[in-house]
């Protein structure tokens, strides 16, 4: 089974500082994707590589920015965090040309 | 502005009833709509997906119904059991799109009680 692991279950952090959240596929999938999961607003798009350096903005980029500098690792950089960012974050990984993904366990992020 | 339309928000079913989510979509594009399946703690997990050229699709105790024409899809839990306790998802992807990007509706919190 394709496994996707985020590096932290929780994080607190305070407003204004720079927050790196990372995703590691091990499955050699050349699409990964950060989602924000929030009540009654479902998954929401932040950003997409489709392979090794490249990227794409999703539906809600503003306040994010990400880096892919190697196929199995997509990370997610909040460049001055927000009480707004405050959320749950899900990396998903699939391969090219498929259309189900696997989705990690989250990152429940708390900003103060 | 969400492009898939999911209800209710949460349903409560006694165990042994069929619990029904309800979603919706616009845009004709579309032509893929998965379900996913979240148990607390987890994350999503593809459960069963169906694409336009077929009206129903079942698995198990899931069946996904499909109406093209009123452009609305359904998942129906038959026999629910409290296992199935957990927070659900419809989502769509469009023909076209090189990469695969999902849709989600906003979740429907189903609880099965014993």
């Amino acid at each position: 089974d394709v496994k996707v692991t985020q590096s932290s279950r929780y994080l607190v952090k305070r407003t204004g500082e720079k927050v790196f959240l990372e995703c590691v596929q091990d499955m050699d999938h050349e699409n990964m994707f950060w989602y924000r999961q929030d009540p009654g607003l479902g998954l929401r798009l932040i950003y997409f590589s489709y392979d090794v350096k490249m990227k794409e903005k999703g539906d809600i980029p503003e306040g994010y920015s990400v880096s892919r500098e190697k196929k199995e690792r997509f990370s997610l950089i909040l460049e001055s965090a927000s009480t707004n960012q405050t959320s749950m974050y899900l990396c998903a990984s699939k391969l090219q040309g498929e259309r189900g993904y696997t989705f990690g366990s989250g990152t429940r992020l708390t900003v103060v | 502005q969400q492009q898939v339309k999911q209800s209710p928000q949460s349903l409560i079913v006694q165990k042994g009833g069929i619990s029904i989510i309800n979603c919706a979509y616009e845009n004709t594009a579309f032509d893929y709509f998965p379900w996913y399946q979240q148990f607390p703690g987890k994350g999503p997990a593809l459960l069963i997906a169906i694409r336009p050229d077929v009206s129903e699709k079942k698995e198990g105790r899931f069946t996904i119904s499909f109406n093209k024409s009123a452009k609305q899809f359904s998942l129906h839990i038959m026999d629910s059991q409290p296992g199935d306790s957990a927070t659900y998802f419809c989502a769509a992807s469009m023909i076209g799109d090189s990469w695969g990007k999902l849709q989600f509706g906003a979740g429907t919190q189903v609880v099965v009680t014993p």
